[in-house]
């Protein structure tokens, strides 16, 4: 079974600060790996993806993230932060094989965002 | 497209009364998802469609759920007899084989 764990439920940074989102996934071979951005009371919004092409993946806004099949991690980093980056990001992972690819995800609990002017 | 739409966007309802709610994705995509997703959690699969074709179902889904996409277009899924641990996001999304899920902006659902 697939997991994923995100270290860090709440994470505060000032403005113009880097932004570093930790993500660690757990799956007997590398999956997909995603990120999702959830504003309040909204859906979720696709940051980037990993599907088995270049580790270093960059997304929408400014973000990027590095796939490290050695330490299992899929960590979110932004070099400046900007308010309207304030929400909560999702890091999930989906299976490679059968036809749920991309679609059937298992998500993370879960890490808000705060920027500080 | 506007995109995947899931209406109402809010229900409250009592304790013990049926619910459905509704998902159109977008056009093109042949492939459904339904999620839940509880405060503080991230979002957890329930169901998917391909086309008409409900595939998959997850032991979340409890019997008192039911989901249907009849002609593979719009989806629906029921909750009979709601209790308050149903209170939650539903989510749905949609996608084209190989592609990435598009999420609605999800139905709030309140149980008292």
């Amino acid at each position: 079974a697939q997991s994923v764990t995100q270290l860090g439920s709440h994470v505060s940074v000032s403005e113009g600060a880097l932004v570093l989102l930790r993500c660690n996934y757990s799956s007997s071979v590398p999956p997909y790996l995603f990120w999702y951005v959830q504003y309040p009371n909204q859906g979720l919004q696709l940051l980037l993806k990993y599907t088995s092409a270049a580790t270093l993946v960059k997304g929408i806004n400014g973000f990027e993230a590095e796939f490290k099949k050695s330490e299992t991690s899929f960590h979110l980093t932004k070099p400046s932060a900007h308010m309207s980056d304030a929400a909560e990001y999702f890091c999930a992972v989906s299976p490679i094989s059968g036809g749920t690819s991309y679609g059937k995800l298992t998500f993370g609990q879960g890490t808000i965002l705060t920027v500080h002017p | 497209d506007t995109g995947v739409s899931q209406n109402p966007r809010h229900k409250i309802t009592k304790r013990g009364q049926n619910v459905t709610f509704r998902c159109d994705p977008i056009s093109e995509h042949n492939r459904l998802y339904w999620y839940r997703q509880t405060l503080g959690q991230g979002p957890e699969f329930l169901t998917y469609f391909q086309n008409e074709a409900q595939l998959e179902k997850s032991r979340l889904l409890s019997d008192r759920f039911s989901a249907e996409r009849p002609k593979g277009s719009f989806s629906t899924l029921e909750i009979q007899r709601t209790e308050q641990g149903d209170s939650a996001m539903y989510l749905c999304a949609s996608s084209t084989a190989g592609a990435e899920a598009f999420f609605g902006q999800g139905t709030r659902l309140t149980v008292v």
